[in-house]
């Protein structure tokens, strides 16, 4: 069955510091990937996504781009700050099939 | 993006008792989902919510412990039953985003606490 497999966390940087989170797939077809983000205290919000093999997604200075040679789909930040702690979690969905599979979720600290 | 909302929020509960989540969309949805995110842990999907029929369980989930409603395109209802202090966690809902875009927004959890 599909499965995504995250970076363990927890994860703690200085502030302007460079933040990857890798995350691996394991998908029968042709899945959609997806990042999301939960706040201290808040729910879980959609940081960005990527449809198709080569697509990069965007948001907020995030990037992850859709590797399907590696089946991978690493978030990375180059200058992290405060407000960016926060619980990030890497999913995916089968083609045609609204159905989430979520990683283990990484926790991330930045200290200022 | 849908505006989702919850009720309650958070409660605490006995255990034994039987607690109903509610889950309003300010929008027409065809799909509806349920997720429990035990503490600490990621999110694992409980039921898809179909609108006029019976929901449709995974795997370790069944309609007796998590009876789930869903009268319109606009409502879900989830109950938990019996429950216990393993279900202790936050319940979710969450919709499909416009029509092949195979993104789903989330609601903002009710944190339940089983004494």
């Amino acid at each position: 069955g599909d499965s995504v497999t995250q970076m363990e966390g927890p994860v703690t940087l200085s502030e302007e510091a460079f933040l990857t989170i890798n995350c691996t797939y394991t998908a029968t077809g042709y899945p959609s990937l997806f990042w999301y983000v939960q706040y201290p205290g808040e729910g879980l919000q959609l940081l960005l996504k990527a449809t198709k093999a080569d697509d990069k997604g965007s948001n907020k200075g995030f990037e992850a781009t859709y590797r399907k040679e590696t089946t991978s789909f690493h978030l990375e930040k180059g200058s992290v700050q405060v407000s960016d702690s926060a619980v990030y979690f890497c999913a995916l969905s089968e083609q045609d099939d609204y159905k989430l599979s979520f990683g283990a979720g990484t926790t991330v600290t930045v200290r200022a | 993006s849908a505006v989702i909302s919850q009720k309650p929020s958070r409660d605490i509960c006995q255990r034994g008792t039987s607690l109903t989540i509610q889950c309003q969309v300010d929008s027409q949805v065809t799909m509806m989902f349920w997720y429990r995110q035990q503490p600490g842990q990621s999110l694992t999907l409980i039921a898809t919510a179909n609108q006029g029929s019976e929901a449709t369980y995974e795997s370790g989930f069944v309609i007796d412990k998590f009876p789930i409603s869903r009268p319109n395109l606009t409502f879900s209802t989830l109950t938990v039953s019996n429950m216990s202090p393993e279900d202790s966690s936050i319940y979710l809902c969450s919709v499909d985003g416009t029509s092949g875009q195979e993104t789903q927004y989330f609601g903002p959890g009710t944190r339940l606490l089983v004494l």
